[in-house]
């Protein structure tokens, strides 16, 4: 079937706005990761989904962000008082469990102005 | 604390030349090692994957080595293509962690 997909694939906002960014997982797959890339990093954990609950948080910078995946299935990445310095690259990335290989989304490049 | 280190930071090449990244890493306890390839604009994909046992693995012109005693991995490109420039990111998973640790990546450029 279909890879994992995010939307939108960019987004420019407004410092202080709300941003929300969407990503749909491949079809029967547990877990769910977040990752943010800033220009010439690799990817930095935020947040780790199994089934519906956030099994590890440990990686969100600050109480501005926040995800949440009701079914299990899509999660949305919720952006509190953008910064500019939330100016990355936010990857999804979906696998049958937390230890099978991760399939990884194209990315939303979220800009903050 | 766990930290996975890649060298060069970039590499330019011209088209079939072989080069070769490297890969080092503190994770533990380990279980595997995964070099991705990340081209612009895109999200990584998984080019192979290494557990402690195996020192050798292939895929079509890749290749990846592991020392799990030296704790050094290489990733070994054999008769480079311009389709070969993108990111190289080298992934390494503990047991009894869900949360893999991310290498900055080598960016490399192969020119005509």
């Amino acid at each position: 079937g279909a890879g994992v997909s995010q939307t939108p694939s960019n987004k420019v906002t407004e410092k202080g706005k709300y941003v929300e960014l969407r990503c749909d997982p491949i079809s029967g797959h547990t877990a769910l990761y977040w990752y943010r890339q800033s220009l010439g990093q690799g990817p930095e954990f935020l947040i780790y989904f199994q089934g519906t609950g956030a099994a590890d948080d440990s990686g969100l910078p600050n109480d501005r962000f926040f995800a949440v995946r009701p079914e299990g299935s899509v999660s949305t990445l919720k952006i509190q008082r953008t910064e500019r310095g939330d100016s990355a690259v936010y990857l999804c990335a979906s696998s049958l469990s937390g230890t099978d290989t991760q399939y990884f989304g194209p990315g939303t490049r979220l800009t903050v102005l | 604390k766990n930290q996975v280190e890649q060298s060069p930071q970039s590499l330019i090449i011209l088209e079939g030349k072989n080069c070769t990244l490297q890969c080092n890493y503190t994770v533990s306890p380990f279980s595997n090692l995964r070099w991705y390839k990340q081209d612009t604009g895109r999200g990584p994909v998984s080019l192979t994957i290494m557990t402690f046992s195996e020192n050798t693995k292939s895929n079509g012109r890749y290749t990846a080595t592991l020392d799990a005693d030296t704790k050094q991995s290489s990733l070994h490109i054999t008769a480079s293509q311009l389709s070969d420039s993108a990111s190289y990111i080298c992934v390494v998973s503990s047991w009894g962690s869900y949360i893999p640790t991310f290498g900055r990546g080598t960016s490399l450029i192969v020119h005509p």
